[in-house]
């Protein structure tokens, strides 16, 4: 059974660090694209980063280009997101997906249960 | 930059009723990365079609998607109970990917 597990959040202040964590099971984690996903309170879902299965390819949205750092670890099937200078506007639910495609199409086919960060003095 | 404009932002039907949902690109996408979620309050999104028509694994046949272009349809034939919740598209690769959302509400 493919799992995701998000962990690392919590109560920061403004211009505070916090470091997530998507730790993986019940598939071959080195084998696919992964995506932080973000929800503010109340807001729809606001895509933050990508990085692919060999971690060759990374992208981030301009609302956190240059202070937010994705990696993952393979061998411990584990994926981060490194969080800096964070805003109050940081404050959200986030997600970690998985990609998926076939002779379909592409899309996220399963996603952790989420790990709320606040930002707040 | 690719938009997506979902309609309408609120959709009030009540059990049984056909449910359409909107999901406008504001320019030509592939159809082999729109994709739809649903979110019910407290939980993680659930995906539900991708390639614009294709069901995810699990996901009953009332759920069906259609489209190309720049207009997308997700319907939902007959609503079940477990149905109303929030209703998202995504332009996979994209940025921003997903639509704002498209709430099915109990009339």
């Amino acid at each position: 059974e493919v799992q995701l597990v998000e962990s690392g959040g919590g109560l920061v202040k403004p211009g505070g660090s916090l470091r997530l964590s998507c730790a993986a099971s019940g598939f071959t984690f080195s084998s696919y694209s992964m995506n932080w996903v973000r929800q503010a309170p109340g807001k729809g879902l606001e895509w933050v980063s990508s990085i692919s299965s060999s971690s060759s390819y990374i992208y981030y949205a301009d609302s956190v280009k240059g202070r937010f750092t994705i990696s993952r670890d393979n061998a411990k099937n584990s994926l981060y997101l490194q969080m800096n200078s964070l805003r109050a506007e940081d404050t959200a639910v986030y997600y970690c997906a998985r990609v998926y495609y076939d002779s379909s199409g592409y899309c996220f086919d399963y996603w952790g249960q989420g790990t709320l960060v606040t930002v707040s003095s | 930059e690719i938009v997506l404009t979902q309609s309408p932002g609120t959709l009030s039907l009540s059990p049984g009723e056909r449910a359409t949902l909107s999901c406008r690109a504001s320019q030509s996408v592939s159809s082999s990365y729109l994709a739809w979620y649903q979110q019910k309050p407290g939980q993680a999104p659930r995906l539900l079609i991708y390639g614009a028509s294709s069901r995810a694994t699990g996901i009953p046949d009332r759920f069906s998607g259609s489209g190309s272009g720049t207009d997308f349809t997700l319907t939902i034939s007959r609503l079940e109970p477990e149905d109303f919740a929030v209703y998202y598209c995504q332009q996979y690769g994209s940025s921003p990917p997903f639509g704002g959302g498209t709430k099915v509400e109990i009339k």
